[in-house]
């Protein structure tokens, strides 16, 4: 139980396009989704944290109308890169949490980002 | 500020060999630590944690103790298996909403 699924698993694309990422948490309703970025060697960054039916909380330096974030349903979270430069390619990495487990994060595989 | 500081990788052991892994933290108050380990295509997953000072989390043969005088949180197996070979992440929470991760650390266990 407790899978996170993330959608696509990896995604090239032109500069100045945008891409979205799907996070679903298959077997549990989540209220809260996070949102986390990795660079290469580089520990995972806390982007954003998303509750479901309300805006998203950004942590200090991400740009909100660079990264949009859409908790729309209990099992899905969207992310959206807004015309993304080569500075956006990074691995980005969702978790979602069960109600009532306050340290309990379910992690996706991650979707890794390429912009050329 | 609250961080993690772990060993960095990779790690390369042969079979049967004794894995330790350090993992020091830095935090404001009294965290939550926790080891993930994330096996090749997969997400993360929660290994071990341990809420206190003093408390000794372990799961798989893994076990890591919170230290508080000497703020660690020190990953160890007595024998690892090739099926080890994995990502290790080390992670405290202070709030259970931010997590903060170490680098990782890649293990490989060779026959």
């Amino acid at each position: 139980g407790a899978v996170v699924s993330q959608h696509p698993s990896w995604v090239i694309c032109k500069s100045g396009t945008s891409v979205k990422i799907e996070c679903r948490s298959l077997d549990f309703q989540a209220t809260t989704m996070f949102w986390y970025r990795q660079f290469p060697k580089q520990s995972l960054m806390l982007m954003a944290t998303s509750n479901e039916g309300s805006k998203a909380t950004y942590e200090q330096g991400v740009e909100k109308d660079k990264f949009l974030i859409n908790h729309a349903s209990l099992t899905l979270s969207t992310l959206t890169v807004t015309s993304a430069h080569p500075e956006d390619s990074s691995f980005y990495i969702c978790s979602a949490r069960p109600p009532g487990l306050q340290e309990t994060q379910y992690f996706g595989p991650g979707t890794r980002l390429l912009v050329l | 500020g609250d961080s993690v500081t772990q060993m960095e990788g990779p790690v390369t052991l042969s079979e049967e060999a004794f894995l330790t892994i350090n993992c020091t933290y830095t935090a404001t108050g009294y965290p939550s630590l926790f080891w993930y380990v994330q096996y090749p295509g997969e997400g993360l997953q929660l290994l071990l944690k341990a809420t206190k000072a003093d408390d000794k989390g372990s799961n798989k043969g893994f076990e890591a103790t919170y230290r508080k005088e000497t703020t660690s949180f020190h990953l160890e197996k007595g024998s690892v298996q090739v099926s080890d070979s994995a990502v290790y992440f080390c992670a405290l929470s202070l709030t259970g909403n931010q997590f903060y991760f170490g680098t990782g650390t890649s293990l490989t266990v060779i026959p």
